[in-house]
Formats: structure tokens, C-alpha cells, sequence
């Protein structure tokens, strides 16, 4: 089943314009991954905040993490074409849960910068 | 390039058939992960190995099985395919400390699988 679910579905934006993919989850979590698929291909990690952890910058990428709502958004600023593709949150649980061997991913966002 | 390896890229198989597939893990990880991804879906967890046992499993039938070999590669056996069998199946290693919590994980490219 899927934990988080990612909004909007899909996302169409200029080159230069900022992206923001949003993401909720439903039960607590010891860290909040993102990743990237270019289309039919392998997953790429893009960057992981713990649930101690409100903000994360990594190049372009900025995320936060807010443990009360259980949401979690991803910015990416100045984008280029090359940053079209689906973007994932997946959520790691704690070790005191069933299923903290796991990644639960959402359902994504396919983001299309137009060039 | 994460260096994480899996063959064949792309297979067909009719219902009834029996399917395996291949994960070279990235140099160092000892820990290989399996996602069953269908079209237009997240990735779906099956199961994990650790040191050459199983470690984890997700909500997958036990036709779906799995091993681990010393070297870390690993192997995904799925039986009695069904036309919903049909996904891109993608393996993901890692380095992990026992009884540690789930980080960053390294895809392949994953295999295509099409049930006819």
C-alpha cells in the first residue's frame, strides 16, 4: 500500500520557474526520502531528512519536513529541462515498527519543465 | 550510474511461467532491496536480504522468493506469473548496520517484465 501521497499528479512549469511537489504520509517515521525517475528508468536519490530535521538544502534542492501535519514538500528552484521526470517521497519507519526494513514510496509527481 | 546492475533489462513470459531475475549490488553494500513498480505507481516494497537472509517482506505472495548470495548479489524468483505480475522490477542495495533503520537506497535500472 502506499504511504504518502504526493501532490499535484502532475506539474507543468517554464524553465527559470521554481517547482514544489508536495508529499503527506500517514504514520510516524524515523527519516523522509526523495527521488527521481526519469521516465521506465532506476530511482535516483535525491536527498533524506530525519524526523528530527525541519529543513534540508542540497544544491537546488530544498525540503521540509513537518512531523505535526506528517507532510513533507520539495523545492526546486531556477529548474531546467533536465529536471523533468517523477519525483517520489518515500517514508523509512521506525526500528519499534513491523516494516522498518522498507521504503514506502508515494505515488508521484511527474514534473515537465518546458524549455 | 549507481553501479547497481540487473539483467535482462526487458523479458516477456506467458501466465503460468516461472521468471528470474538478477541484482549486482553496488561494491561495499551488503544489503539488496527488491520494489515491484507498476505503470504509473510508486514502487512497491517485497522483500530485503541481509547478509544472505531474508530480512524484510512486504505484502507479496510467497511465489515471490529471493536469495542472496555471498557476494551480495541477489536474485528475485517469481512463479506461477500472472498478467498482474507485469512491472518494472527494480532492485536497490545498500550499506546498513544490523537492526539499522532503512537510508538512502541505490537503484538499478530495473527489468521490465511483460506477462502475456
Amino acid at each position: 500500500s502506499q504511504q504518502g501521497e504526493e501532490d499535484p499528479q502532475a506539474l507543468s512549469i517554464q524553465e527559470g520557474e521554481n517547482a514544489t511537489m508536495n508529499c503527506s504520509y500517514k504514520t510516524s517515521i524515523n527519516n523522509l526520502q526523495w527521488y527521481r525517475q526519469n521516465s521506465g528508468r532506476g530511482l535516483v536519490h535525491l536527498i533524506l531528512i530525519r524526523s528530527n530535521e525541519r529543513e534540508k538544502h542540497s544544491g537546488r534542492l530544498r525540503v521540509t519536513l513537518d512531523t505535526s501535519k506528517k507532510s513533507s514538500s520539495l523545492l526546486i528552484t531556477a529548474s531546467r529541462a533536465a529536471d523533468t521526470a517523477s519525483y517520489f517521497c518515500a517514508t523509512a519507519a521506525p526500528l519499534s515498527s513491523g516494516s522498518a526494513r522498507q521504503l514506502t514510496f508515494g505515488s508521484g509527481t511527474q514534473l515537465t519543465v518546458l524549455p | 550510474e549507481t553501479g547497481v546492475t540487473q539483467s535482462p533489462t526487458h523479458l516477456i513470459k506467458t501466465r503460468g511461467q516461472q521468471v528470474t531475475l538478477r541484482c549486482s549490488s553496488q561494491s561495499g553494500h551488503n544489503t539488496v532491496s527488491w520494489y515491484q513498480q507498476a505503470l504509473g505507481q510508486g514502487p512497491q516494497f517485497i522483500f530485503q536480504y541481509y547478509r544472505e537472509e531474508e530480512n524484510g517482506r512486504g505484502n507479496f505472495p510467497p511465489r515471490f522468493s529471493g536469495l542472496q548470495f555471498p557476494n551480495y548479489s541477489s536474485e528475485l524468483n517469481v512463479n506461477a506469473l500472472e498478467l498482474d505480475d507485469s512491472a518494472l522490477y527494480l532492485c536497490a542495495s545498500s550499506l546498513a548496520r544490523q537492526g539499522g533503520n532503512t537510508g538512502e537506497l541505490f537503484f538499478g535500472e530495473g527489468s521490465r517484465l511483460t506477462v502475456l
